[in-house]
Parts: C-alpha cells; sequence; structure tokens
C-alpha cells in the first residue's frame, strides 16, 4: 500500500517554532499538501509543494525533498489557536486521490 | 465565494431508516468528493466525483449510494446503516480532478451521523 509517516503529537510553547515531518512512498509520487483541522472543524488546505524546495505563506512554511521522500510543514511564531491536529497527504500520478497521512495533534502551550 | 455547504449539520437514525446528506457549492468546481472521518482519524475517501461522473468508489458498501445531480450539488444517500457507520461525513471540492488541483480541496463542516 502507499503509506504516510507522521508523528501521533506534537507539543510547543507560544512564540515557538515547529516542525512536524512527513514520509512517503516514492513510487509514481506526484506531490504533497498540509491540512490543518482544528477540534470539530473541517479540514483547511494550507499549502502544496510539488517540486523540491521551501514554499513560504506566512507563519507556515512547507519544504519538500523528492529525493529522500520526505516532506514538513514548519511553523513559526506559534500561537494558542495553531493547536490543532494537521495532516500530510500525497496523491500519485494520475491517481486522483489524495490519501492522508493519520494526522500529527499539535499542542501549543502558554 | 468559496464555500461548501453540507446539510444537515447532525442526523441520528436506526438502521432501518433511509436519509440524504446533502452538498452544494458555487465555486465552479469540477470534482466533488465525500469522506467519512471517525475520532482522531485521517478523513477516509469514499467517492470522487469529475465532471458529474463517478470516477473513484473506494469498495463502499452498497448501503452508501452518491448522486451528483449536477456540477454544484453532491448527494449521499444512506440506507440500512450499522452502528460502525456513525461517524463524520465531509463533503469536498476542488477545481478538478487533475493531478494537482486534487491538492487544494475546499472542505465542508460536514455531516456528524449517529446511527443507533
Amino acid at each position: 500500500g502507499q503509506s504516510l509517516e507522521q508523528p501521533s503529537e506534537v507539543t510547543a510553547v507560544e512564540g515557538a517554532i515547529v516542525q512536524i515531518n512527513c514520509t512517503y512512498q516514492t513510487s509514481g509520487f506526484y506531490g504533497l499538501s498540509w491540512y490543518q483541522q482544528h477540534d470539530g472543524g473541517a479540514p483547511t488546505f494550507l499549502s502544496y509543494n510539488a517540486l523540491d524546495g521551501l514554499e513560504e505563506t506566512g507563519r507556515f512554511s512547507s519544504f519538500l525533498s523528492r529525493s529522500d521522500s520526505y516532506g514538513y510543514l514548519l511553523l513559526q511564531e506559534l500561537q494558542m489557536k495553531d493547536s490543532a491536529s494537521y495532516f500530510c497527504a500525497v496523491s500519485y500520478n494520475q491517481g486522483g486521490k489524495l490519501i492522508f497521512g493519520q494526522g500529527t495533534e499539535l499542542s501549543v502551550k502558554p | 465565494d468559496t464555500e461548501v455547504t453540507q446539510t444537515p449539520k447532525h442526523l441520528v437514525m436506526g438502521m432501518t431508516n433511509k436519509k440524504s446528506l446533502k452538498c452544494e457549492q458555487h465555486m465552479g468546481h469540477r470534482a466533488m468528493y465525500w469522506y467519512k472521518q471517525k475520532a482522531k482519524k485521517p478523513p477516509e475517501l469514499m467517492f470522487v466525483y469529475s465532471y458529474e461522473k463517478l470516477s473513484i468508489n473506494e469498495s463502499v458498501p452498497s448501503r452508501f449510494s452518491p448522486e451528483c445531480p449536477n456540477s454544484s450539488l453532491l448527494n449521499l444517500h444512506l440506507h440500512a446503516l450499522q452502528p460502525e457507520d456513525s461517524a463524520l461525513y465531509l463533503c469536498a471540492s476542488s477545481q478538478s480532478s487533475g493531478d494537482r488541483a486534487i491538492h487544494e480541496q475546499y472542505f465542508g463542516p460536514g455531516t456528524r451521523l449517529t446511527v443507533t
């Protein structure tokens, strides 16, 4: 099968920087994206990478290394409202669908 | 308007009932999705519609029956469900079902379904 690995939980303090990693299977890989989901809410698209490198959107950045089959989401200047679950999601060539990782629950403490 | 709406918000149904979930988007998106999500788990894809045609069915039991009446609407008809089908049912849409477009999906708030 096509499995993704990401940590189940991460805890950090307000104002800190946190990195959530995601590894995936290489064969036929097309792209990787990140979604945020607050408790009781809907998943919200954060970012997308198909090529190697860093994509920055405000306090959030996402990185991809195709040679290492690895990506990460970087959250800077953490705020309490960033406490949520973060899912990486990958697609494979002409697969027509996203495959979600198990999610990382981020807790931001004061 | 980047909103996907879903009705109802909550639904309680017995195992012999028939009910329908509804989803609507007015973003001109041509791909629409149904997902099932259990607590503390990722969304699990059920169906994909592309240009109003069913393109992916993830081996979903026949007690779930999707329908796409037009490019803005997506229904999920439910019949003879089991208690283990209790979950949050999420609808999503994207511009198309192309390799790049599927990554930017807009999700509705979901219908929380309880089967008794």
